[in-house]
């Protein structure tokens, strides 16, 4: 199957400070890459789709200033968390949709604001 | 309503037995369905992908579609502790109203050894 990529895995960081998270489709060209943010025990909540060469759309709730998104080529997307407090502490997954309409998660970045 | 209902569990079963799991949806513009198994603090896995209705079968696993019933179900043959973990139903179509992949709840499955 299709393989994507998450850096850093973990990241630990202070209140106020910015962290940049990674999402990278190894093997195939993803024109659309989601971010989703996980709690314990909860579902996957969408946060945004990200379409390459364009504008992030976002859900309902989700600040884009605060969740900064970037899909720069084909097989890379970014989310700057900015301005990070404990309560963005979280699990934060990225996928990517080939053209099957099937998607691919990454492995997930554990965040801890602290 | 939620456009996709799945019971959250948890589900325990003794190693060797079949699970089911089920989904139920709204949307009937759904054509696309996938099951994925989610282990622990790690990203969800594709297990299994059907188009449309009718059964798929790969090695212990069979997903069913049934289009006219809104209802799928993922089947786990001779199941092994390995399998303990949450899987997620999720579905897709190409209208319009249905365009994001919608996931739903998950259901916690362990498996006794």
């Amino acid at each position: 199957g299709a393989v994507v990529s998450q850096h850093p895995s973990r990241v630990i960081c202070k209140s106020g400070t910015s962290v940049k998270i990674e999402c990278r489709s190894l093997d195939f060209q993803a024109t659309t890459m989601f971010w989703y943010r996980q709690f314990p025990k909860q579902s996957l909540m969408l946060m945004a789709t990200s379409n390459e060469g364009s504008k992030a759309t976002y859900e309902q709730g989700v600040e884009k200033d605060k969740f900064l998104i970037n899909h720069a080529s084909l097989t890379l997307s970014t989310l700057t968390v900015t301005s990070a407090h404990p309560e963005d502490s979280s699990f934060y997954i990225c996928s990517a949709r080939d053209f099957v309409e099937t998607q691919y998660f990454g492995p997930g970045t554990r965040l801890l604001v602290l | 309503q939620k456009e996709v209902e799945q019971d959250p569990g948890p589900l325990s079963v003794p190693e060797g037995a079949i699970v089911s799991l089920n989904c139920t949806y709204s949307n009937s513009a759904f054509q696309y369905f996938m099951w994925y198994r989610q282990y622990s603090r790690k990203g969800p896995e594709l297990l299994m992908y059907t188009y449309s209705s009718g059964n798929k079968e790969d090695g212990r696993f069979t997903a069913q579609v049934d289009k006219s019933s809104k209802y799928i179900s993922l089947f786990i043959r001779d199941s092994q502790p390995s399998d303990s973990a949450t899987y997620l139903c999720a579905m897709s179509g190409q209208d319009s109203s249905a365009s994001k992949i919608i996931f739903g709840s998950g259901t916690r499955l362990s498996i006794r050894p």
